[in-house]
């Protein structure tokens, strides 16, 4: 089975500043990785995956997350925020020998941007 | 946006009546899914459905009950409401590759008194 751990349940940033929302994963077997993001009152929406090869992904809005195997990490990170960045992020892994995507996900971080 | 509907959108209800949410689609894909969104727990998966008329249990399923009669809709019953179903519901679609991208419906927001 995966499990996914986001430690942070709530991070505060001023505009403009970078900003790094950690995820860390368990599983057995290989993985693929996501992180979504869900704005107030609507559903999620992707951000990025990882799949395989290169283990910087980038995403939209700027983001990118970076895949490490040895600590099993998929951390999403932004060089500089803005208000509109404000959001629920959410981590979630999926087996990679399963023949569906069956996702597990984190309990989400609270990306709290101020002026 | 994917062409993901759930109705209704909001439901107050009384415990112990049985409550449907409907997820419809336009996009044909095989795959759908139902999860449940409650703080501190993230989504987790209820049931989910491979094609018509199969489906299979997720994390959750206790207490929930689904039908897929055709492509476009998948259907989440609870058959006696309890308080502890309170929360948002979502549906996703996604394609039969395991790499395919979950889309996700806007949510129904379930209150069970």
């Amino acid at each position: 089975a995966q499990s996914v751990t986001q430690l942070d349940s709530q991070v505060p940033v001023f505009e403009e500043a970078p900003v790094e929302l950690r995820c860390n994963y368990s599983s057995s077997v290989s993985v693929y990785l996501f992180w979504y993001v869900q704005y107030p009152n609507q559903g999620l929406q992707l951000l990025l995956k990882y799949l395989s090869g290169s283990t910087l992904v980038k995403g939209i809005n700027g983001f990118e997350a970076e895949f490490n195997k040895s600590q099993t990490s998929f951390h999403l990170r932004k060089p500089s925020v803005h208000i509109s960045d404000t959001a629920e992020y959410f981590c979630a892994v999926s087996a990679s020998n399963t023949g569906f995507q069956k996702l597990v996900f984190g309990t989400g971080t609270r990306l709290l941007v101020s002026p | 946006d994917a062409g993901i509907t759930q109705s209704p959108r909001h439901k107050v209800t009384e415990t112990g009546t049985p409550v449907t949410l409907r997820c419809h689609q336009t996009e044909n894909h095989r795959y759908m899914y139902w999860y449940r969104q409650d703080p501190g727990h993230g989504l987790r998966l209820i049931h989910y459905s491979y094609g018509v008329k199969d489906t299979d249990k997720g994390e959750v399923s206790d207490g929930y009950s689904v039908s897929r009669s055709k492509t476009e809709d998948f259907l989440l019953t609870l058959e006696s409401a309890t308080s502890s179903q309170t929360s948002v519901y979502f549906c996703a679609i996604s394609g039969a590759v395991s790499t395919d991208t979950q889309y996700f419906g806007p949510g129904t927001r379930l209150t069970v008194l």
